[in-house]
């Protein structure tokens, strides 16, 4: 069974510092993908990670994966309030049409 | 930007009874998913479908379930029986081929009571 794993799952932290996400996942894909949620809304697509040692970045959001490591990281470079949400990472299974399995998601909090 | 929608946004309705979510996918979009979240959880995949049939379902996924796509527009969702577990938000999700992102309506919040 594929179980995917972020830490941590709250994240309280001020406007201007920067902190990173994990995400741990137990199968062999070179697919994962980051998503935002803000509360009681739907998810949108952040980042898809294609390959071995991609790399995205979209203003203070840097994604990176390593396939070797099975481990993906979601970088907050100088956080402000707006990016407060939950960040869901999930991956899928290399086939078409295949089910994306997300991890549990990390709630950001951002403080002035 | 074409986007997927969802209706009801919100369906309450009593312990037993049959509900039905509606999907419209992108225009272009062949794979369609259904997925759920229960209130402060991670999201759950139920079922995927292309061409007609169904193409891959999870355990949660029982025989009170069902999806079609009775008009080659519509995609959607029964549940035969509700129970107050399924008290939920309902997701459908779609993509063109398969293997890229899969891009999500603005969900169905059903409330079981």
């Amino acid at each position: 069974e594929l179980k995917v794993e972020q830490n941590p799952l709250f994240l309280s932290m001020q406007e201007g510092k920067n902190y990173t996400i994990y995400c741990n996942y137990s199968t062999t894909s070179d697919r994962l993908y980051w998503y935002r949620q803000d509360p009681g809304k739907s998810l949108e697509s952040l980042f898809v990670l294609l390959s071995n040692g991609a790399v995205k970045q979209e203003g203070r959001l840097m994604a990176s994966l390593d396939t070797k490591a099975r481990l993906s990281t979601l970088h907050i470079t100088a956080a402000v309030h707006d990016l407060s949400a939950t960040y869901f990472c999930a991956v899928d299974r290399e086939t078409s049409g295949s089910r994306l399995t997300f991890g549990e998601g990390t709630q950001l909090t951002v403080n002035p | 930007e074409p986007e997927v929608t969802q209706t009801p946004s919100h369906q309450v309705t009593q312990m037993g009874q049959e509900v039905i979510l509606r999907c419209v996918p992108i225009s272009n979009h062949l794979y369609f998913y259904w997925y759920r979240q229960i209130l402060g959880q991670k999201v759950e995949f139920l079922v995927s479908f292309y061409n007609n049939e169904i193409s891959e379902k999870s355990e949660i996924f029982d025989d009170q379930f069902s999806v079609e796509r009775p008009d080659g527009s519509n995609f959607t969702l029964k549940i035969r029986s509700t129970k107050l577990e399924d008290s939920a938000m309902y997701f459908c999700a779609t993509n063109f081929l398969g293997w890229n992102e899969q891009y999500f309506g603005p969900g169905t919040r059903l409330t079981v009571t």
